[in-house]
């Protein structure tokens, strides 16, 4: 696609269900992010993708995240037994092979908010 | 733990002037530097990306970077009031930007 495509744009979710958030990245785009920014906070580092590596998941607060992505398609993050603190927006960014040289785009986020 | 420092501002400078904004970072192993421009509500942007010492310029904008003193800075020329935003100095190692909190920067008319 032309750019980072994320789904849905809003999700409203009663605390305690799960939700899930997807993430269609740059065609060709092999290096993935997931990052999470709370409300005038910075970015914060979820998990990473590239290529068929075995992702870096370092960034997850807790096991109740979790992220898929099959290939360098799409990718779902995944929050079970949701509550009030993960209410965040949600961004993905994509870009060739990895950040160390290229440039990563960003989708415009999903806004989660656990009430 | 790999850190990203910026001061949060804000940050504000006339129109015309010149914008100066700074972030440090940890990881001397860093090997490329970002800088993003996020308005409110909106998702990041990139602006700017430095690889080596010295100075890179962009139409108004110039980023600098100094490995020795782990220090980058961008410099926006000519302010104008839409350049107000926040500014986030992203720092790449083997597998992820690491971002800063972030500066606002406002500019006013």
């Amino acid at each position: 696609g032309a750019g980072v495509s994320q789904s849905p744009s809003n999700k409203v979710t009663e605390k305690g269900k799960d939700v899930e958030l997807r993430c269609d990245p740059i065609s060709g785009h092999t290096a993935l992010y997931w990052y999470r920014q709370r409300l005038g906070q910075g970015l914060e580092f979820l998990i990473y993708f590239q290529g068929n590596s075995a992702p870096d998941k370092s960034g997850l607060p807790s096991d109740r995240f979790s992220a898929e992505r099959t290939g360098e398609s799409v990718s779902t993050l995944t929050i079970q037994r949701t509550q009030q603190e993960d209410s965040a927006v949600y961004l993905c960014a994509s870009s060739l092979a990895s950040a160390i040289l290229l440039r990563a785009f960003f989708g415009q986020g999903t806004r989660l908010t656990v009430v | 733990q790999k850190e990203v420092e910026q001061n949060s501002g804000p940050l504000s400078v006339p129109e015309g002037a010149i914008a100066s904004l700074n972030c440090t970072y940890s990881d001397r192993g860093s090997q490329s530097f970002f800088w993003y421009r996020q308005y409110s509500g909106k998702s990041p942007e990139l602006i700017m990306s430095i690889y080596s010492n010295g100075d890179k310029e962009d139409g108004r904008f110039t980023a600098q970077l100094n490995k020795a003193s782990q220090y980058v800075s961008l410099l926006i020329r000519d302010s104008q009031p839409s350049d107000s935003a926040t500014y986030l100095c992203a720092v790449s190692g083997y597998s992820t930007l690491t971002f800063g909190k972030g500066t606002m920067l406002l500019v006013s008319p």
